[in-house]
């Protein structure tokens, strides 16, 4: 069982909006703005998508967005594309003896 | 272009012992944290080490005692040595290179079977 708390699948149409919800505690989510989103393709190495809460790498299209209330972070996809379609996680720095803890993951089809 | 590529995994037996190795490119290991990341099948992530660009590292309680990460400089890779290995360390090990309490650069991985 992951530390986070994801939905297990989210879905929708293509132009639509999304959002995938990540539930913690106050020792990871809720005590530190070091929650992360990762993007991962089938069969592929998983892809930072957002940072520090809500801060996008380079590259990233501002279709992402992320937020974080309390000890609950979320992934907002704006603009759904095909191309979205993926398993989104996310991750928590959760102080220094535990470090990280990640959720289950959320597979996200885009119908 | 930064890569890391990882390497070493197999069918290994309960109980028994091997090395993952993490070559690096585009970035030197010796000035960055440097993490593994484990995924079991069909299941979600899971941090299990880092080595920090000091030399000093930190493990998950899961593989405490039982892994050790090291690097070697001189050929910019960074190692996971994996013994008395379980049957739930059967996993895709990812390496993964630290940015600012996010995981920046992240390998293809490579499949760990413990099998009995």
């Amino acid at each position: 069982q992951s530390a986070l708390t994801q939905p297990r699948s989210v879905s929708g149409s293509p132009g639509q909006s999304v959002t995938i919800s990540c539930t913690g505690t106050s020792s990871d989510v809720g005590g530190y703005n070091y929650v992360s989103w990762y993007q991962q393709r089938p069969g592929k190495a998983p892809k930072l998508m957002i940072y520090n809460v809500s801060k996008r790498p380079s590259g990233v299209p501002d279709r992402f967005s992320g937020s974080k209330s309390g000890n609950t972070a979320s992934l907002t996809i704006s603009g759904l594309q095909a191309e979205d379609e993926a398993d989104y996680f996310c991750c928590s720095y959760a102080g220094s003896y535990i470090y990280w803890v990640f959720g289950g993951g959320t597979k996200l089809t885009v119908l | 272009e930064v890569q890391v590529v990882e390497s070493g995994g197999g069918l290994v037996q309960i109980g028994e012992s091997l090395r993952l190795s993490c070559a690096a490119s585009g970035l030197t290991v010796s000035t960055n944290h440097m993490s593994w990341v484990r995924q079991a099948p069909g299941k979600g992530l899971d941090w299990i080490s880092v080595i920090y660009s000091g030399g000093n590292s930190h493990y998950a309680d899961s593989v405490k005692g039982r892994f050790t990460v090291s690097r070697d400089n001189s050929l910019n890779t960074v190692y996971l040595h994996m013994n008395n290995v379980r049957h739930d360390d059967t996993a895709v090990y990812y390496c993964a290179r630290e940015g600012y309490y996010n995981f920046e650069s992240w390998g293809q991985g490579t499949l760990v079977t413990v099998s009995s």
